[in-house]
């Protein structure tokens, strides 16, 4: 099946700690995306990978790093700068390629929360 | 840059009730329009988009949407609801030419029995 994978589903951590939440997806999508959701505020993007090796931040990247070595995987860690890091974390991914442009939409994976103890 | 807003936080509607979801976004550009569903601890799921054409959208689940480029709005619609339609909903924007979505902060949906 093609999707968009994220593990773990839940995660805790002890404060002071980087923990890095993976995702991985097997859609040939060239662009990769991390969101963050916190009650009544929405989706608010962390950081964006269009290409492999290159990656741009979003609207609240700092606390947070990411890499993309790979076509298929976009792992976010969250380091201890990361004040309130306690949210719930989305990976999208969508073909940006050449139209046609029907391709846009973006496909989300399930979800990875996080609770810092 | 895009922004979206989503007027209501909450709607409470009653089963087999009509409902609309209200969304409106601010840019000078084209842009390309859509609406997912949340349920809970899950990702987000497309209804709809909006790229061109025909501005009156269907989607899945028996949603459509209107996009209306003169009031720039993108207002979600279904004439009856069910009680599994309960869930968040997100409308979201980006630039024809762009790469980041703009997302509003979502409309918690709940079908009252």
């Amino acid at each position: 099946d093609g999707g968009i994978t994220q593990s773990p589903k839940y995660l805790f951590r002890k404060e002071g700690q980087n923990v890095t939440l993976s995702c991985e997806q097997n859609l040939n999508h060239d662009a990769m995306y991390w969101y963050r959701q916190d009650p009544g505020q929405g989706l608010r993007l962390i950081y964006y990978s269009q290409i492999v090796n290159d990656f741009q931040k979003g609207d609240i990247a700092e606390g947070y790093s990411v890499s993309r070595e790979k076509k298929e995987s976009f792992p976010l860690t969250v380091t201890s700068a990361q004040k309130n890091p306690t949210a719930f974390y989305l990976c999208a991914s969508r073909y940006s390629g050449a139209p046609p442009r029907g391709t846009d939409t973006q496909y989300f994976g399930p979800g990875t929360r996080l609770t810092v103890l | 840059a895009q922004s979206v807003t989503q007027l209501d936080s909450q709607v409470p509607v009653f089963e087999e009730a009509p409902v609309e979801l209200r969304c409106n976004y601010s840019s000078s550009v084209s842009v390309y329009l859509f609406w997912y569903v949340q349920y809970p601890n899950q990702g987000l799921q497309l209804l709809l988009k909006y790229l061109s054409g025909s501005t009156l959208v269907k989607g899945i689940n028996g949603f459509e949407a209107e996009f209306n480029k003169s009031q720039t709005s993108f207002h979600l619609r279904k004439p009856s609801v069910h009680i599994s339609d309960t869930a968040e909903y997100f409308c979201a924007v980006i630039q024809d030419t762009g790469n980041q979505f703009y997302f509003g902060t979502g409309t918690s949906l709940t079908v009252i029995p």
